[in-house]
């Protein structure tokens, strides 16, 4: 089974730049997740879909950060325009209402870093 | 919403050794789930605990969910340098929405 994937792994770019993550869930997985890690720190939630829906997106800085998971498979996630402080790994993950642990399976992220 | 702490945030232990890190909410928590990440990858997911005084095994790996379910604790016996990594504690509001810790990071000396 192809696990969850993330393109591009890396990206650099200049502040003020739009910029742009991935993410191929594994399939059969409804629900897909957003997170932003921070070096040192745990991941954190940006936002949370089930199938194309959007069911928590709280933690979105909405100014600048925008999401997309048409026909509720593969997502986008979008910076523009892009600040120092968005340097981060940005992770997704999905998981599946028929496992019993909702175990969430995290892809490889992107490092972004913004200079 | 809800806080994890997670103690301690390092610990360096010589391989053989054995090692505890903890995660305490300040609410009764529904589930818990534990992570491990290891250098440059991603979290792979470890156990879920779900019922108060809950204690499950993986190899030197045990898990525990207290009474109150409001903390938790990962334990590895005899750790090895494969051990290396971070572990997060994530807490779940509902199955599907999780705040993870800050995370322990352990370094196994060989």
């Amino acid at each position: 089974e192809a696990g969850v994937v993330q393109s591009p792994r890396y990206k650099i770019i200049e502040k003020k730049q739009p910029v742009a993550f991935w993410c191929n869930p594994i399939s059969g997985h409804n629900t897909l997740y957003w997170y932003r890690q921070n070096l040192g720190q745990g991941p954190e939630l940006l936002i949370r879909y089930e199938n194309e829906e959007a069911v928590d997106d709280s933690q979105l800085p909405k100014d600048r950060f925008s999401a997309e998971r048409l026909k509720g498979v593969d997502s986008t996630l979008k910076i523009q325009p892009a600040e120092l402080g968005d340097s981060a790994v940005y992770l997704c993950a999905s998981s599946s209402w028929t496992s019993g642990d909702h175990e969430q399976y995290f892809g490889p992220g992107t490092r972004l870093t913004v200079t | 919403g809800q806080q994890v702490m997670q103690i301690p945030q390092y610990q360096h232990v010589q391989e053989g050794e054995d090692f505890t890190t903890y995660c305490n909410s300040s609410t009764t928590l529904s589930n818990i789930q534990w992570y491990k990440q290891r250098p440059g990858g991603h979290p792979v997911f470890l156990i879920q605990l779900v019922k108060s005084g809950e204690v499950k095994k993986q190899k030197r790996l045990t898990f525990q969910f207290g009474e109150a379910k409001k903390n938790s604790s990962l334990h590895i016996t005899a750790t090895q340098t494969t051990d290396v990594g971070t572990y997060f504690c994530a807490i779940g509001a509902g199955s599907y929405q999780l705040t993870f810790g800050k995370g322990t990071k352990l370094s196994v000396i060989p």
